[in-house]
């Protein structure tokens, strides 16, 4: 049970450059999130889906577009990168139908931007 | 305003003692949830204890507990009987309506240093 996937792990852009990073989960979990955390902050959400085809900003969702075509992937694309974009970012999903579950975290991609 | 607070920037704790990690919220929902998550040095985010704010006991898991005072809006990590491997960073986080999509609200962490 893979749990929920990032890819790539690491990766280096130039200003500019567009990027997409990739999240996929196999637990059927309706809700996903997308966060990035800073040195010395804690995670600040993206966007967030409560389900295919639904999505919404969240606190920091400036330079940054999601997609839900299926339950499984929700992928964030950087469309112009920037230097204030380099960050380590999370994905995460969760069972709408269990309110007391956590969050299931994917490992992280640490992006740099140059 | 900040909605969740962690006001212990780094806490050293002697290997086998106990520690409390602080964390106070606001919100004015009355259904919530407060999740403690450990980050290591490697980076992942690692998912220790849930409190719901109509539980009425603490919870607790292993050797985690939560000290949940709802008047204050406090929700405390005590972690029993530290590990080396319990040096990490701490993340206190909130989730306020969950049908709105089950995302959290983090704190800025704890980063705990634990000493042999």
């Amino acid at each position: 049970n893979a749990g929920v996937t990032q890819t790539p792990k690491f990766q280096v852009l130039k200003t500019g450059q567009s990027m997409t990073l990739q999240c996929a989960q196999d637990m059927n979990h309706e809700y996903m999130s997308w966060y990035r955390q800073d040195p010395g902050m804690g995670l600040r959400l993206i966007h967030y889906s409560v389900g295919a085809g639904i999505t919404d900003q969240g606190e920091v969702p400036n330079g940054y577009n999601v997609s839900r075509s299926t339950t499984e992937d929700f992928p964030l694309r950087l469309l112009s990168a920037a230097p204030s974009q380099t960050s380590v970012y999370f994905c995460a999903s969760s069972s709408r139908q269990y309110s007391n579950q956590p969050q299931h975290f994917g490992d992280g991609t640490r992006l740099s931007i140059l | 305003a900040q909605k969740i607070t962690q006001t212990q920037p780094g806490m050293f704790v002697q290997e086998k003692e106990a520690v409390t990690l602080d964390c106070t919220y606001d919100t004015s929902d009355q259904s919530y949830g407060l999740f403690w998550y450990k980050q290591p040095s490697s980076g992942e985010m690692i998912f220790l204890i849930y409190q719901g704010s109509y539980d009425e006991q603490n919870a607790t898991e292993g050797r985690y507990s939560l000290n949940f005072q709802k008047a204050r809006k406090s929700a405390n990590l005590v972690i029993s009987a530290s590990q080396l491997g319990d040096s990490a960073m701490y993340f206190c986080a909130m989730r306020e309506d969950y049908n709105q999509g089950g995302k959290l609200i983090f704190g800025q962490g704890t980063e705990l240093s634990v000493k042999p």
